[in-house]
């Protein structure tokens, strides 16, 4: 089944700075990759996805890459704030409607 | 807007006690899932239902029983809680197909003590 690897799983920045966060996958059916925030004690909520037959995606400050040759999309933050701090985890889609998730990443973005 | 919610947010049990989370989302969504959520072990797959009635197991059933009598309602049965069992519970839902959202609900923190 599918299998998704996650790093770092901590990442401390300056507010301003940019943050990248990386996850491999295995399986190479998988076509749906999206991004969730998960805030200190609230539920984790998509802030961004990719499907396979894209190579990239924005919204204002964020962005997603997606490679598939090597099996690897990441996230970057651009401009961070402290409001960006929070735990990320990536997911792939299996073809059986489920998300795989990573471990997560804790982003720490000091003032 | 979408609303999933959880019947509780803490819950303190003792060990071997039958323990119900129960999990309602009022979107008409087919597909329900129950995760748990442990430090450095991200958000790992117990159980979950693609219609009424129907349910499969995920990456960690061992321990956990599930059922879904309603469309609308997922409930997942700890038939002797242990204290490996204590965790973050998350509940979501998400519509039948590819490339949709999920949708989470807020937890239930357990503790079984």
């Amino acid at each position: 089944g599918e299998n998704v690897e996650q790093h770092p799983s901590t990442l401390s920045v300056q507010e301003g700075d940019s943050a990248v966060i990386k996850c491999t996958y295995s399986d190479s059916a998988s076509n749906y990759f999206p991004w969730y925030k998960q805030e200190l004690g609230k539920r984790p909520q998509l802030i961004i996805d990719i499907r396979s037959n894209v190579g990239e995606k924005k919204d204002q400050r964020i962005a997603v890459t997606l490679n598939k040759t090597a099996k690897h999309f990441s996230l970057h933050i651009t401009e961070t704030q402290p409001e960006d701090s929070a735990v990320y985890f990536c997911a792939g889609e299996t073809g059986f409607q489920k998300l795989v998730f990573g471990t997560g990443t804790r982003l720490l973005v000091s003032p | 807007d979408v609303k999933v919610t959880q019947s509780s947010r803490y819950l303190v049990k003792r060990t071997g006690e039958k323990v119900f989370l129960e999990c309602v989302q009022d979107m008409d969504h087919e597909n329900m899932f129950w995760y748990r959520q442990d430090p450095g072990l991200g958000l790992r797959l117990i159980y979950f239902s693609y219609d009424v009635k129907m349910k499969e197991k995920g990456d960690i059933p061992e321990g956990y029983s599930v059922s879904r009598e309603k469309k609308e309602r997922f409930s997942l049965i700890l038939e002797s809680a242990s204290t490996n069992q204590t965790s973050m519970y998350l509940c979501a839902s998400r519509r039948p197909g590819t490339a949709y959202e999920q949708y989470f609900g807020p937890g239930t923190r357990l503790t079984v003590t």
